[in-house]
Parts: C-alpha cells; structure tokens; sequence
C-alpha cells in the first residue's frame, strides 16, 4: 500500500523555523514530482510547493518564496519542507503528496501553528 | 494565475439520485499535448483529500464508477450518478497546467 507520511510540525512563534519531512512506500517514490498542498484551518487547499524527480525543478507559490525550500532526498524516500520565517498566515495542516498531472496519493498531514 | 471556480459551494443530495457540481477555470486547460489538466478531489470530514479525476476524465485507481468527470477547456462537470452516504464531503477541482497550481473554493456535499 502506498503510505506519506509527514511529521515535524508544531507551535512556533512568528519569524521562526520547522523542518517538515515526508517518508513515502510502497511506490517509486524516485519516479513522482513531489507536491506540498497547506489547508489552514476551516479553508480550502493551497498549493506550496513543487519538486522534480530528481530534484533539478522546483518550484512555489508566490507567497512562500524566499521563505520555504523544497527538497528531496530518494535514496531515503524522503520530503522535505524548510520552512523559515513563519507568519501567522502560514498556520495549516501541511500535507506531502506524490504528484502524477497533480497531486495523486496524500499524506495524513502535519500542523504547523505559528503564534505567540 | 488560473482562478478555478466551483458552484455550487453547497450541495444537499438525497441517497440514490444524481448529483452534478461544476468548475470552470479562467484559460483553457487543454496543453499542447492534448491531455487537459484537470483533477477532482475529495476531502471526506477528517481526512485527506483522495484523487478521484485525473486529466478530465479518468478515474483514479479505486474510485467507484458511480463517478464521472467530464468537460473540455474551461468547463468542466464531476457527476456521481447515485449519491452514497460515504460520498459526502468537500469536493474540490485543481487545475496542474501551470504553476501555481489552483484549487477551487470547494463544493460541499451534504446529505438532505
């Protein structure tokens, strides 16, 4: 079965940092784009963040750019999302996806709560 | 950017009848390629979305064939032709033709 999952979310004040990570199986996890997708509280989804196979394209929405980096490590079947800078507006549940055309199979997610 | 839209944004459905929402998207999502990038999750309460429609049209590995996706360039239709109880959720459209991706405000699906 093909299983994501996140884990490195929590509370963090304003202007401070995480490190979200995503461990995939039960798939080719070096064969898919890798896909970030936020959802704050009670609100639609919101796309973040895209990476090549092989890491060599990424891609952000305009909104995180030059505060989160995307990376990926496949000999670990690993995501990564390095997010710095943290705004209260950045409060969601952070979910990984492995990405065929779009997203295709999801994580459970992980919350991340930026307040003081 | 592409807007996506979704209407309506509630939908109350009875057991056993047909249920239709549509997206539209703000440019034509037809690549040079031929394929169209348009995807239709499901986000049951609780959990994650789950893919049902990819490219338009085609369903997802164990999504029932009570769901349809159908639509061409800016258009586009998820039709369930007899609603479950399980059904019930928010659906949301997603346009991949470009960066950034979109989503649509999402259509809640509720029982009557």
């Amino acid at each position: 079965d093909v299983q994501l999952v996140e884990s490195g979310g929590g509370l963090v004040q304003p202007g401070g940092s995480l490190r979200l990570s995503c461990e995939g199986s039960g798939f080719t996890f070096s064969a898919y784009w890798m896909t970030w997708v936020r959802q704050a509280p009670g609100k639609g989804l919101e796309w973040v963040a895209n990476i090549k196979y092989d890491g060599s394209e990424k891609y952000y929405v305009d909104s995180v750019k030059g505060r989160f980096t995307i990376s990926r490590d496949n000999a670990y079947n690993s995501l990564y999302l390095q997010v710095n800078s943290l705004r209260a507006e950045d409060t969601a549940v952070y979910y990984c996806a492995a990405s065929n055309y779009g997203p295709e199979y999801w994580g459970q997610g992980t919350l991340v709560t930026v307040s003081s | 950017d592409i807007v996506m839209t979704q209407s309506p944004l509630s939908l109350p459905v009875t057991p056993g009848e047909p249920a239709s929402m549509s997206c539209r998207s703000s440019q034509s999502l037809l690549n040079s390629n031929g394929k169209t990038y348009l995807n239709w999750y499901l986000q049951k309460p609780g959990q994650s979305p789950q893919l049902l429609i990819h490219l338009g049209s085609n369903r997802a590995s164990g999504v029932p064939e009570r769901f349809s996706g159908r639509g061409s360039g800016t258009d586009f239709t998820l039709k369930i032709s007899k609603v479950e109880t399980e059904d019930v959720g928010i659906y949301y459209c997603m346009q991949g033709l470009q960066t950034p991706w979109t989503f649509g405000q999402g259509t809640k699906v509720e029982i009557k």
